[in-house]
Formats: structure tokens, C-alpha cells, sequence
């Protein structure tokens, strides 16, 4: 079945950088985009970086653009996301999510909480 | 970039109750729209995908319609598992790929 494990959450302080990582398995990884979502708390759902399946292309929310790196090791089946400049408005749990057909999520992982406070 | 709203923002009903909620786009996006189920604590599941295919697994009570810019869900015998917040998506062509604001559904 179908599994992503993310990690790498944690508090940074504002400009500092975090390192996620989303661990894959039950499904062939280097054939899906990935994404990452985020959900700040008592928020609605953000989108924020899409990459293709096998890393040739990447797209990123306005907010993260230059902040958020978003890459993958297909040998690892591990997706990132390098924050750098956090800021508080960073802070929410974050998701990363498979990819069917550019834009279609159909699995999940359980999130990690980010928080960016002084 | 696209902009989805989506009404109501919160609904109370009753089991076996029939719901709908809609979703707007400021832009024709033609079919491309997903609706997903979020419960406290977890992550989002995927409900409908290109506005009216069930995922597979999804109970048939959830359906969905439309195409241009409006788009409705609807449940149509509201269990106790479905209270819950939707979120309608976007992804007509390239990312962005917008969510809507979300409408949560509690018990009356």
C-alpha cells in the first residue's frame, strides 16, 4: 500500500532553514510528481511546490518562491524541501502528497508540524 | 492565478441529511477540479477527481458536477463519518493548483 513519511519538522527561528523529507514506498516513485501542501494552524489548505517525476521541472507558490527548494532522490525514494529565510508565517504542518495526473493528489502523508518562533 | 471560493464556509446538518456545497473559479477551468475530505488531525483524502469521478473506495453518497466555473458536492445521506471539512482544487494547466477555502459540515 501506498506510504509517505514525512519528517524533518521542527522549530526554527525566523531566517533560519529546515530540511523536509517525505520517505515513499508501495508505489513506483521515480514514475509520479510529488508535491507539498501546507496547512497552517486553523487554516485552510496552501499548495506550495510541485515536481515532476523525474525532477525536470519544478513550480512553486508566490509565498515560498525563492525560500523553498523543492527536490527529489529517486534512487532514495525521498522527496525534500529546503526552507531557508523562515518566517513565522512559514509555521503550519506540512504535507506531501503523490501526484496522479499534474494536480491530482490521491495519497497523502500524515504532515510535519513546522514552526518558526523566536 | 486562479481563485476558488467556495459557499457556504460552515453548514450544520443531520444525519441523513442532503448537502451540498459549491465551488466557484474567478476563470474557466473546465473539468479540472478535485474535492477532498479533511478530519481534524489528518490529512486530506481524495474524494472526486475532474469534477464528477468518484476516487475508487469513495462511498457513492459523495458526488460531484459540473465544469467551467461552478462546480457542486454533494453527500447525498449525510453519515456520522462524513462531518468533516471539503476542500474543492484546481488544476486546470499549469501550477498554481488552488485550493478553496474549505466548508466545514458539523452536526446540527
Amino acid at each position: 500500500q501506498v506510504q509517505l513519511v514525512e519528517s524533518g519538522g521542527g522549530v526554527a527561528q525566523p531566517g533560519g532553514s529546515l530540511r523536509l523529507s517525505c520517505a515513499a514506498s508501495g508505489f513506483t516513485f521515480s514514475g509520479y510528481g510529488m508535491h507539498w501542501v501546507r496547512q497552517a494552524p486553523g487554516k485552510g489548505l496552501e499548495w506550495v511546490a510541485f515536481i515532476r517525476y523525474d525532477g525536470s521541472k519544478t513550480y512553486y507558490a508566490d509565498s515560498v518562491k525563492g525560500r523553498l527548494t523543492i527536490s527529489r532522490d529517486n534512487s532514495k525514494k525521498t522527496l525534500y524541501a529546503q526552507m531557508n529565510s523562515l518566517r513565522a508565517e512559514d509555521t503550519a504542518v506540512y504535507y506531501c502528497a503523490k501526484d496522479v495526473e499534474a494536480g491530482r493528489l490521491d495519497y497523502w502523508g500524515q504532515g510535519t508540524l513546522v514552526i518558526v518562533s523566536s | 492565478d486562479i481563485q476558488l471560493t467556495q459557499s457556504p464556509s460552515s453548514l450544520s446538518a443531520s444525519v441523513g441529511d442532503r448537502v451540498t456545497i459549491t465551488c466557484q473559479a474567478s476563470q474557466d477551468i473546465r473539468k479540472y477540479l478535485n474535492w477532498y475530505q479533511q478530519k481534524p488531525g489528518k490529512a486530506p483524502k481524495l474524494l472526486i477527481y475532474d469534477a464528477s469521478n468518484l476516487e475508487p473506495g469513495v462511498p457513492s453518497r459523495f458526488s460531484g458536477r459540473g465544469s467551467g466555473t461552478v462546480f457542486t458536492f454533494t453527500i447525498s445521506s449525510l453519515q456520522p463519518e462524513d462531518f468533516a471539512t471539503y476542500y474543492c482544487q484546481q488544476y486546470d494547466n499549469l501550477p498554481p493548483f488552488t485550493f478553496g477555502p474549505g466548508t466545514k459540515v458539523d452536526i446540527k
